[in-house]
């Protein structure tokens, strides 16, 4: 099945740095890759939509110039956590878009293992 | 609005055969995703339905009817590692993947 890695896979800064994560899908293309959090016993909170070229779009709430979403290649979607502070401590995960033949499409999307972040 | 139903928690025991069910309300459907998650780590994909009827996986099957809204994930021959939280996520009109917010499934022995 499709592969996607993330890196680093645990973050402990101290508050006011920024973080960088990334995202790869190891043996497809992924035209569109998504960035959610989640925070403990909640559900997956999707924060934007990346799209390989052009800009990111965002959820409702979602502050883009705090969280810097860069997906330069077909592989690779990376989110900056700028200035991070205590309250973005959380779970967030990447995952890729897979789009198959016209005979079979589907929008099926496969996970980073997700990389947690703590911010003291 | 957009909204997918799941029970929160469910429990079964060991080697016996749960149902997890799933009802939606979106504006379109392009298809329906159930995805197993462990506590700490982030989802797997477990099936995809878009036309009416069951789909098998080995110990796993998925049953959608698009006309009554509704999904279901079977689980048979349930092991302890099955321990986990079941999400249902539909695709709308607009492509867009609309999430439940998971149920939580907890084998005992």
């Amino acid at each position: 099945g499709a592969v996607v890695s993330q890196h680093p896979s645990w973050v402990i800064c101290k508050s006011g740095t920024s973080v960088k994560i990334e995202c790869r899908s190891l043996d497809f293309q992924a035209t569109t890759m998504f960035w959610y959090r989640q925070f403990p016993k909640q559900s997956l909170m999707l924060m934007a939509t990346s799209n390989e070229g052009s800009k990111a779009t965002y959820e409702q709430g979602v502050e883009k110039d705090k969280f810097l979403i860069n997906h330069a290649s077909l592989t690779l979607s990376t989110l900056t956590v700028t200035s991070a502070h205590p309250e973005d401590s959380s779970f967030y995960i990447c995952s890729a878009r897979v789009l198959y033949s016209a005979s079979f499409t589907t929008e099926t999307q496969y996970f980073g293992p997700g990389t947690r972040l703590l911010v003291l | 609005g957009q909204n997918i139903d799941q029970p929160t928690e469910m429990t079964a025991t060991e080697g016996a055969i749960v149902q997890i069910n799933c009802t939606y309300q979106t504006s379109g459907f392009n298809g329906l995703f159930w995805y197993q998650q462990h506590a700490g780590e982030a989802p797997t994909f477990l099936s995809y339905n878009v036309l009416d009827g069951l789909e098998e996986k080995g110990r796993f099957s998925s049953f959608l009817s698009r006309s009554k809204g509704y999904s279901y994930l079977l689980l048979k021959e349930l092991q302890m590692k099955d321990s986990a939280s079941y999400l249902c996520a539909v695709i709308d009109s607009n492509y867009q993947l609309i999430w439940g917010a998971g149920t939580k499934l907890i084998i005992k022995p």
